[in-house]
This record gives C-alpha cells, sequence and structure tokens, in this order.
C-alpha cells in the first residue's frame, strides 16, 4: 500500500537555527498536507499543497511540493521556542478514496 | 462553538473489556475519521467514513469497531481483541469535494490505559 515516509524522526536546534523536515510518498500523490502538534496536543492543520512544484509561505514556514508531488518539505528560518513540537505530512491513501495517511512526523525541540 | 468534541479525555480499561469513544462534530463535515497516536510511531488510521452509514477500514483496523448512523456522530469501539489498547486515539472530520480530502479538524483526543 502507499507508504508515507518522513524524516528526520527527531530534530534538536539551537533557537535561531533553521529546520528541514522532509516527506517522502513511494506514489504520486494529489496533493499534501502538513500539521503542526504541539507537546500534549491535538494536530492542527498549517497548509495543503497541490500543484506540482509549489512554494507556498507563511511568515517563516515555507511548504514545497516536488515536481514529481512524491515528496515535500518544510523548512522553518529562525527557529523561536513557539517552533516547539511534531510536524507531520499527511497524503491521500493511494486509490482509497477519503483515505489519509500520514508520515510518522519529525518532533522538533528548540533550545533557548 | 464549531469544533469536535471527544469524550472521555482520559479512560482506564480493564483487559478484557470493551470501551467506546466519543466523537461529535458539529462542523457539517461529511467525512470522519479515527486516529490511533503511539510515540515515534505517528498517526495510523483506524477505520474512516465518508457517509453516514458507510465506513471502510484504515490500516489498524483490527479490534476496533464503528458506526455512522449519524452525521455528527463516529463513535470507536475498542474490543477485547485489540492486543494492545492502550494509546491516544484522536478523531477527526473533513469537508469533501469529489474525490478530494480538506483539511483535518482534530478533536482533543481520549487517552486510553488498559491496566
Amino acid at each position: 500500500g502507499q507508504q508515507v515516509m518522513q524524516i528526520p524522526q527527531y530534530q534538536h536546534v539551537q533557537e535561531g537555527e533553521d529546520f528541514t523536515t522532509y516527506c517522502n510518498s513511494s506514489t504520486t500523490l494529489s496533493n499534501i498536507q502538513w500539521y503542526k502538534q504541539r507537546p500534549g496536543g491535538h494536530p492542527v492543520f498549517l497548509i495543503q499543497l497541490v500543484k506540482s512544484g509549489e512554494v507556498k509561505k507563511q511568515k517563516r514556514l515555507t511548504f514545497q511540493f516536488g515536481e514529481a508531488k512524491k515528496n515535500s518539505s518544510l523548512h522553518i528560518t529562525a527557529t523561536q521556542t513557539t517552533d516547539v513540537g511534531t510536524y507531520f505530512c499527511a497524503g491521500p491513501g493511494g486509490t482509497s478514496y477519503g483515505k489519509l495517511t500520514f508520515g510518522q512526523g519529525t518532533i522538533l525541540t528548540v533550545h533557548p | 462553538d464549531g469544533g469536535i468534541t471527544q469524550s472521555p479525555k482520559y479512560l482506564f480499561r480493564k483487559e478484557g473489556q470493551n470501551v467506546t469513544l466519543s466523537c461529535e462534530q458539529n462542523l457539517n463535515h461529511d467525512a470522519m475519521y479515527w486516529y490511533r497516536q503511539d510515540p515515534g510511531q505517528g498517526l495510523r488510521l483506524i477505520y474512516y467514513s465518508q457517509i453516514v452509514n458507510d465506513f471502510q477500514k484504515g490500516d489498524i483496523a483490527e479490534g476496533y469497531s464503528v458506526s455512522r448512523e449519524k452525521k455528527e456522530s463516529f463513535p470507536l469501539t475498542v474490543t477485547s481483541a485489540q492486543k494492545n489498547p492502550t494509546a491516544f486515539y484522536l478523531c477527526a472530520s473533513s469537508s469533501t469535494w469529489g474525490r478530494s480530502t480538506g483539511e483535518l479538524f482534530f478533536g482533543e483526543g481520549s487517552r486510553l490505559t488498559v491496566l
């Protein structure tokens, strides 16, 4: 079945450093979504990418969707302590209508 | 307020008992989902439903059951057949357009501990 792999599993940075998490799918995705889960909280939607090669920015966050629509990345510039949490990518589950498969997530720790 | 309500927030169960987790949404979403979260394993899909009276198994459906008798409700039963039920359970809903799924709105989660 369709798999969504995410790396790294953990990332520790000093405040002010940049951070990137990568998402790779075994199949071509029609779209990809990104979520953030704060410690002790629930996932919250960040963005959805649909077009091949698409790049979207939200303040210090930059999201990219690969040309082949099989990979995506989230880059945070100059991390802050408020960026702490787990970042997940999620993609449609292959031919299974309505299924959304999540990556394992990247746990970001920011040291002040 | 519009949103998704999960209950209970914390639940303790003895081995061999079935337990039902409640999920209610007032967002008028057609699609609802149940995910299980374990440390280091991300979110794994248990069951999902695109419309009332219809639902599909996700990746880890064994030992779980669901119903979708009303649009706003999607309860999950963790049966005694589930080998390792201690986990954090998340319910979500989304709107759909044709074959596309919109963003997922998650509830606060239910933390189940089997004693």
